[in-house]
């Protein structure tokens, strides 16, 4: 099994540019998260998705869009690129469970640079 | 914003010895977990404690829960070089339901096991 692929590890963008990092699960898990990491902060959440079809906000979800059109893939899409978008996402899966599981899955990490 | 806090930022042992990590939350939950991050990956999960729990075991990792305190601690037992890595804890919270996967994690303690 593969688990969580992200894709591309490493990224350079100049300001304004758009892009989208993708997030790819084999576990066929309904739950699918972005996290962002910067230092200090530990991980932040962007957006969340409970299905194909359904995605909502997390924590700190400007700059970024979501959509969810299978249960596979998850991508996420940064509009205009921003210096503060300079940070590692973390892509999550889980499966559905109950209240007293939840242990998610996380890929390896796309380091973008906004420069 | 983060709900957990974790004590210490870092700390630094030598091979054999205990390591303890803290961590403190602000809202009720459905379980608190611990995660690992060896530098540049992704976070790999150690274990997970629910609320109605207030130890657990697995391998050389113990956890304590203390739901009144809102805090939990992580042991790691007879320590090795390879245990150095960020440890990370994450709180599921009680929404009257699944959370969908929605962590909350904390700042994180870097530790470092010398040879």
């Amino acid at each position: 099994n593969a688990g969580v692929t992200q894709t591309p590890k490493f990224q350079v963008l100049k300001t304004g540019q758009s892009m989208t990092l993708q997030c790819a699960q084999d576990m066929n898990h309904e739950y699918m998260s972005w996290y962002r990491q910067d230092p200090g902060m530990g991980l932040r959440l962007i957006h969340y998705s409970v299905g194909a079809g359904i995605t909502d906000q997390g924590e700190v979800p400007n700059g970024y869009n979501v959509s969810r059109s299978t249960t596979e893939d998850f991508p996420l899409r940064l509009l205009s690129a921003a210096p503060s978008q300079t940070s590692v996402y973390f892509c999550a899966s889980r499966d559905r469970g109950g209240p007293d599981t939840g242990e998610l899955f996380f890929g390896e990490g796309s380091r973008l640079t906004v420069l | 914003s983060q709900q957990g806090e974790e004590d210490p930022q870092a700390l630094s042992i030598q091979e054999g010895e205990n390591a303890t990590m803290n961590c403190s939350y602000k809202t009720s939950i459905n379980n608190l977990q611990w995660y690992r991050q060896n530098s540049g990956r992704g976070l790999v999960h150690l274990i997970l404690i629910r609320s109605n729990e207030r130890e657990k075991h697995s391998g050389r990792l113990r956890v304590t829960l203390d739901t009144s305190k809102k805090s939990s601690s992580l042991l790691i037992t007879a320590s090795r070089a390879a245990d150095t890595a960020s440890y990370f804890c994450a709180t599921d919270p009680n929404a009257g339901g699944t959370s969908y996967g929605k962590l909350t994690f904390g700042q994180g303690t870097i530790l470092t096991v010398h040879p």
